[in-house]
């Protein structure tokens, strides 16, 4: 059974770094094809794509917040982290990691739960 | 960077009758790489259609995916009342990466 769950801050200031976690199960981040990525859904707003780490460690950003983002693995804890600098009110979203099995379906095929971060001083 | 468009915005139809969803790309997308996903209020989007239209795990054959180059459309034959949702396409590109619809919503007439 495959799970992930976020988890971080709830609130944070502006200008502060935001670190989530997502830990997972159910499958393993060494395991070839497999990805994970992060989403976020700002309030009554769409899905928008941020960062994907993949089996192979290589990693990938949306193009339009490349230089805030940071993606990591710990394979071994079966965790993968996201930072995101220079956090500003528009950022206020619920953030979603998610798999991706390249060898299967080639889109996310979980997700999890969501976590709901607030920029506000 | 790839563009998708969804039309209708928000589509209202009463259950039993068929939606139809349009997702259209600014350049051709790989068929191999246009997914579709049902969210409801509070939840995580769930995948539904993925290879722009082979069904997910568990997904009921009322829900279809269709489409190549830079249109493609999810059918839902016969609209249940846990269908009313949200819906988004998305495009898994070279580099890689994602981008997402703008979502349609269908919701109850």
């Amino acid at each position: 059974q495959v799970t992930l769950r976020e988890s971080g801050p709830a609130l944070v200031k502006p200008t502060q770094t935001l670190t989530l976690t997502c830990t997972f199960s159910g499958f393993s981040l060494s395991t070839s094809g497999m990805c994970v990525s992060w989403i976020r859904q700002p309030p009554g707003k769409a899905l928008e794509w941020l960062a994907l780490i993949d089996w192979d460690d290589d990693k990938y950003y949306s193009t339009s917040l490349k230089t805030r983002l940071t993606i990591s693995k710990d394979t071994s804890k079966n965790q993968v982290v996201l930072t995101m600098t220079n956090m500003d009110p528009v950022d206020t979203a619920t953030y979603y990691c998610a798999r991706i099995n390249k060898m299967a379906v080639a889109a996310i095929d979980y997700w999890g739960q969501g976590t709901l971060v607030t920029v506000s001083s | 960077e790839i563009v998708l468009t969804q039309s209708p915005g928000t589509l209202s139809l009463s259950p039993g009758e068929r939606a139809t969803l349009s997702c259209r790309a600014s350049q051709s997308v790989s068929s191999s790489y246009l997914a579709w996903y049902q969210q409801k209020p509070g939840q995580a989007p769930r995948l539904l259609i993925y290879g722009a239209s082979s069904r997910a795990t568990g997904i009921p054959d009322r829900f279809s995916g269709s489409g190549s180059g830079t249109d493609f459309t999810l059918t839902i034959s016969r609209l249940e009342p846990e269908d009313f949702a949200v819906y988004y396409c998305q495009q898994y590109g070279s580099s890689p990466s994602f981008t997402f619809g703008p979502g349609t919503k269908v919701d109850i007439k």
